[in-house]
């Protein structure tokens, strides 16, 4: 009965390569988001999706491309990655519409690239 | 620009022994103010949302505060199962109502 789900959960690469991370939530939400945290552990959002339109698009290489096929899901893939793309990526979702607006997050994507 | 500043960074305390953390921010109209624990290798928990100056909220030992400049998160009594870090986002009325996430507290609570 996980709430917001992430695969894979950890991702080695070579620089250069294309990867995707997908992201799953069953709590009938209707906006997704995706963080980046860096070694530090902050976290910064880079998108967000409400009602599979993109409504939050941070300053973020145009080499990261979010999709969104349902409300349930939001996937981001990564072309050409480099080494400062090395972080953990977090999924989150929310009710915003009529609801409160908390952020539930996932477990984490943790990204490698070599 | 909102933003928000957590102190202290880390915090080592013995089992029993109450504090308090701090969550500075400044908004141009709080939406809501979100404490949330992390564990290592874990997402985010949530914690509490806090929307209005002189609100309260209470879970076992955490109780979180909120001013029109700052929120306190105060450990009552706290065990080691409490050591986590603690993660204050703000969210503002313009714009996207994105949250604005803190550099977070490293709490340590010692047996």
């Amino acid at each position: 009965d996980t709430a917001v789900s992430q695969t894979p959960k950890y991702l080695v690469t070579q620089m250069g390569n294309d990867k995707s991370i997908k992201c799953e939530q069953n709590l009938g939400h209707d906006t997704m988001y995706w963080y980046k945290q860096d070694s530090k552990k902050f976290l910064k959002i880079m998108f967000s999706y409400n009602n599979k339109e993109l409504i939050i698009n941070e300053t973020v290489p145009n080499r990261f491309s979010p999709k969104s096929p349902d409300k349930a899901h939001l996937n981001l893939h990564i072309n050409s990655l480099e080494l400062g793309d090395s972080a953990v990526y977090f999924c989150a979702s929310s009710l915003r519409t009529g609801g409160l607006d908390t952020q539930y997050f996932g477990p984490g994507t943790r990204l490698t690239v070599l | 620009e909102d933003q928000v500043t957590q102190s202290p960074e880390a915090l080592r305390l013995q089992e029993g022994e109450s504090s308090s953390l701090n969550c500075s921010y400044t908004v141009s109209g709080l939406r809501g103010l979100f404490w949330y624990r992390q564990d290592p290798g874990k997402g985010p928990e949530f914690l509490f949302t806090l929307y209005s100056a002189g609100e309260e909220k209470e879970k076992e030992r955490l109780k979180a505060t909120l001013t029109k400049k700052e929120s306190f998160l105060h450990i009552t009594a706290p065990k080691p199962e409490d050591s986590a870090t603690y993660l204050c986002a703000v969210q503002g009325t313009s714009g996207t109502y994105k949250y604005i996430f803190g550099t977070g507290t490293r709490l340590k609570v010692l047996a």
